[in-house]
């Protein structure tokens, strides 16, 4: 089945201690790309990737990472999580044709992180 | 002022209702636009694309105005299992695909 994963699902930590979200897609996607999402805010940008090893930031990149190993997996690392970085996160997948009318994104089921 | 802008609701509306959402979209260069679905804390998922030409898919049409930068999304026979959540998305197109999501309206369908 074609789907892009996300690990965890949940996930309550504290303050400065560094966590993964892992993403993973096996459509053989060349783009990438991590959301956050806030009440009154909609999907936000964090970073995306294009191919491997290609990473640019999104429309709100502070406080995060990712890396672009292999073509499959994108981790989103928070180093020193706060407050204000508790979220709904998604990572989407596309197949990246370079045509805008079907270059349609395609969502992981999403990460519910709490920071106290 | 929001790149792309949708009246939150929630429309309340009876089964077999029509109701209609509108957008409307700041960036002229925009590319293509969408409709996105998404259930309460779930991933959005496509539920249709938009074409200046209108176009339909079931009891779903869309419909692009790109004189007046608006998007519309009407639901004709309202079911209960419409309730959700819309999005409005804008793809601003840099290249690669560059997303824009609105903020969503809330629709709830009543028995």
């Amino acid at each position: 089945e074609a789907q892009v994963t996300q690990n965890p699902r949940y996930l309550i930590t504290v303050t400065g201690k560094k966590l993964t979200v892992t993403c993973s897609q096996n459509m053989n996607h060349e783009y990438m790309s991590w959301y956050r999402q806030d009440p009154g805010l909609g999907l936000r940008q964090i970073y995306y990737s294009m191919n491997v090893e290609v990473t640019d930031k999104g429309d709100v990149p502070e406080g995060y990472k990712v890396s672009r190993k292999e073509k499959r997996n994108f981790p989103l690392i928070l180093e020193s999580p706060s407050p204000n970085q508790t979220s709904l996160y998604f990572c989407a997948s596309s197949p990246g044709t370079g045509q805008p009318s079907t270059d349609t994104q395609y969502f992981g089921p999403g990460t519910r992180l709490t920071v106290l | 002022r929001k790149e792309v802008e949708q009246d939150p609701g929630p429309f309340n509306v009876p089964e077999g209702a029509t109701v209609a959402f509108n957008c409307t979209y700041s960036n002229s260069a925009s590319q293509s636009f969408f409709w996105y679905r998404q259930d309460c804390r779930k991933e959005p998922k496509l539920l249709m694309s938009v074409y200046s030409s209108g176009n339909e898919d079931g009891r779903f049409t869309a419909q692009l105005n790109r004189a007046s930068q608006y998007i519309s999304l009407l639901i004709r026979d309202s079911k209960l299992s419409d309730s959700a959540t819309y999005l409005c998305v804008v793809n601003e197109f840099r290249g690669f695909q560059k997303l824009v999501f609105g903020t969503g309206t809330r629709l709830l369908v009543s028995p």
